[in-house]
C-alpha cells in the first residue's frame, strides 16, 4: 500500500521567503509527526498530531514554524521568513496508534529545502 | 523517556552476523525498546521492537537482557544494504510525550 508522501522532494528558496512543506500520511493514521534532520546530524523533533487532541509544540525551534492538520489527514509545515540555518530535511511519520509504547512509526522519504 | 548509549559506529564483514548493542540503565518497567534505522538517504525505518522477552521478525532479533538494562540487535547474515545507521529508543507506554526521541545511533558499516 501506499507509504507516506512527502513534497515537494527538493525546495530551494531565498532567505526571507515563506515555505510549505506538505505530508500526506498513510490511510487511518491517526498520529503524525514532523522531524528535522541537518546534515550529518541527528532527527530533531518537531511537532506531533494525535487524534483531535492538541499538538506537541514542544519542539518547534522559533514562532516562525508552525505546522496543521486539516481532517486528520495531511499535514502542512510552514516555515516563514526562512534563514539559512533552516536548511535541512524535513521528515514526516505517521503510525496507526499512539500512547501504547508500542506505536511503529512510518517515516516518508522527506523534503530536502536548501535555503539560499 | 529514559536515554540509551550505543557505539558511534560499528564495522562488519557481509554474511556474517552482526550483534548492536545498546544500554539503557535507566529504563523503566512500562519503556518498550524500539530499534530503528535510517539507509543513506532515507527516511528512518522501523525494524523491531520488544518489552521484556527477544523478539524475533523477518529483519533481525532484538535479545533483551533479564534486567532490561541493556539489549542487542542481531542482524543474522549482514548484507551490503544493512550498511545503515542503527537507533536504539525507550518508548514509554502510556508517555506523556508522544514522539520518539532519536540519539546518534550507530552507523554501521557492512564490508564486502
Amino acid at each position: 500500500g501506499a507509504g507516506v508522501s512527502q513534497s515537494p522532494s527538493n525546495k530551494v528558496t531565498e532567505k526571507g521567503k515563506d515555505v510549505e512543506l506538505r505530508c500526506d500520511p498513510i490511510s487511518g493514521h491517526t498520529a503524525l509527526y514532523w522531524y528535522r534532520q541537518s546534515l550529518g546530524q541527528g532527527l530533531e523533533f518537531l511537532i506531533y498530531f494525535q487524534g483531535n487532541s492538541a499538538p506537541d509544540k514542544s519542539g518547534l525551534p522559533s514562532d516562525r514554524f508552525s505546522a496543521e492538520r486539516t481532517g486528520g489527514s495531511v499535514s502542512t509545515l510552514t516555515i516563514q521568513r526562512t534563514q539559512q540555518e533552516d536548511s535541512a530535511v524535513y521528515l514526516c511519520a505517521s503510525s496507526p496508534e499512539a500512547g501504547t509504547g508500542r506505536e511503529k512509526l512510518f517515516f516518508g522519504s522527506g523534503t530536502q529545502l536548501s535555503v539560499l | 523517556d529514559a536515554k540509551t548509549t550505543q557505539p558511534n559506529s560499528m564495522e562488519s564483514n557481509e554474511e556474517e552476523p552482526v550483534h548492536l548493542p545498546c544500554n539503557h540503565s535507566t529504563i523503566s518497567g512500562t519503556d518498550y525498546i524500539h530499534w530503528y534505522r535510517q539507509l543513506p538517504s532515507q527516511g528512518p525505518e522501523y525494524v523491531i521492537h520488544g518489552l521484556t522477552s527477544n523478539v524475533n521478525n523477518r529483519m533481525a532479533s532484538l535479545a533483551i537482557a533479564e534486567d532490561r538494562k541493556s539489549s542487542t540487535l542481531i542482524l543474522h547474515r549482514a548484507t551490503l544494504r544493512d550498511a545503515a545507521v542503527y537507533y536504539c529508543i525507550l518508548k514509554e507506554y502510556g508517555g506523556s510525550q508522544g514522539n520518539l526521541i532519536f540519539g546518534k545511533g550507530t552507523k554501521l558499516s557492512v564490508k564486502p
